[in-house]
C-alpha cells in the first residue's frame, strides 16, 4: 500500500526566507503528485500538479519538483510571506485513488 | 469554471442520529467524486469514491454510506452516528478524463455529542 510522509510536521520561519517542504512516497508507480494548501477550518486548495513524466512545475513563488524513482517531491517557497502560513499537503495519484501525507504546518513570522 | 459546494458547513448531532451531507459540482460533467474525512491531527482518509452514477467504492468499513443520485451530486449518509464519526468531511472531484487533478469543496465540520 502506498504511504506518503511529509517532513517536517511543523516549520516556523521569518518572513522573507526561502524554504523547502518535503514529501516522500513508498511506491513509485504514480500518475501524478499534487500539492495543496489548507487554511484552518477550510478545504484544500490545489497549488501545483506534477505529472509523472515531469520533473517540476512552477507557479509564482512556488516550485515543486518530482523524483519519481526515489519517491520524493519538494515544494520550494521563495521569499515567504505571513500569508503563506497554512498547512501544506502532498498527495499521490495511483489511479482512482489518492494518498495524502499528514501535512506540514507552516508559520511565517512577520 | 467549475465549482464544488458542500452543505451544511457545520453540524452538531447527537449519537445515534442520522446524517446526510451533500456535495454538488457545477461546470463539468461525469466527474469522479470523492468523500474524505479529516480527523484532528490526522491525514485525510478516503471514505468513498465514485467514477459514475451507481459506481461507488468504499475504502473503509464503517457505518457510513454514499450515494450518487445525479451525475454531479454525491451524498454521504449514516443511519446512526457514532462519537468517532466526528471530523471534517471533505468532498472532492476530478475530471473523468485527462490528468487526475483533485479539487476540494469547503468541507463540513461534524461534531457528534
Amino acid at each position: 500500500k502506498q504511504e506518503v510522509t511529509q517532513i517536517p510536521a511543523a516549520l516556523s520561519v521569518p518572513e522573507g526566507e526561502n524554504l523547502v517542504l518535503n514529501c516522500s512516497f513508498t511506491d513509485s508507480a504514480i500518475y501524478n503528485l499534487q500539492w495543496f494548501r489548507q487554511d484552518p477550518g477550510k478545504g484544500l486548495t490545489s497549488l501545483l500538479l506534477i505529472q509523472s513524466s515531469q520533473r517540476e512545475q512552477t507557479s509564482g513563488r512556488l516550485n515543486a519538483s518530482l523524483d519519481k524513482s526515489s519517491g520524493r517531491s519538494t515544494l520550494y517557497i521563495a521569499a515567504s510571506q505571513p500569508g503563506d502560513s497554512a498547512t501544506y499537503l502532498c498527495a499521490v495519484d495511483t489511479g482512482n485513488q489518492f494518498y495524502f501525507g499528514t501535512g506540514t504546518s507552516l508559520t511565517v513570522i512577520p | 469554471s467549475q465549482t464544488i459546494h458542500q452543505w451544511p458547513a457545520t453540524l452538531v448531532q447527537p449519537v445515534g442520529s442520522p446524517l446526510s451531507l451533500e456535495c454538488t459540482v457545477e461546470g463539468t460533467s461525469n466527474p469522479n467524486l470523492y468523500w474524505y474525512r479529516q480527523a484532528a491531527g490526522r491525514g485525510l482518509q478516503l471514505l468513498f469514491y465514485s467514477i459514475g452514477i451507481d459506481q461507488i467504492s468504499s475504502e473503509v468499513p464503517q457505518n457510513l454510506s454514499a450515494s450518487r443520485p445525479q451525475d454531479r451530486q454525491f451524498i454521504l449518509s449514516s443511519k446512526k452516528l457514532l462519537l468517532s464519526d466526528s471530523g471534517f468531511y471533505l468532498c472532492a472531484w476530478s475530471p473523468a478524463k485527462g490528468y487526475n487533478e483533485q479539487f476540494f469543496g469547503p468541507g463540513t465540520r461534524l461534531t457528534v455529542l
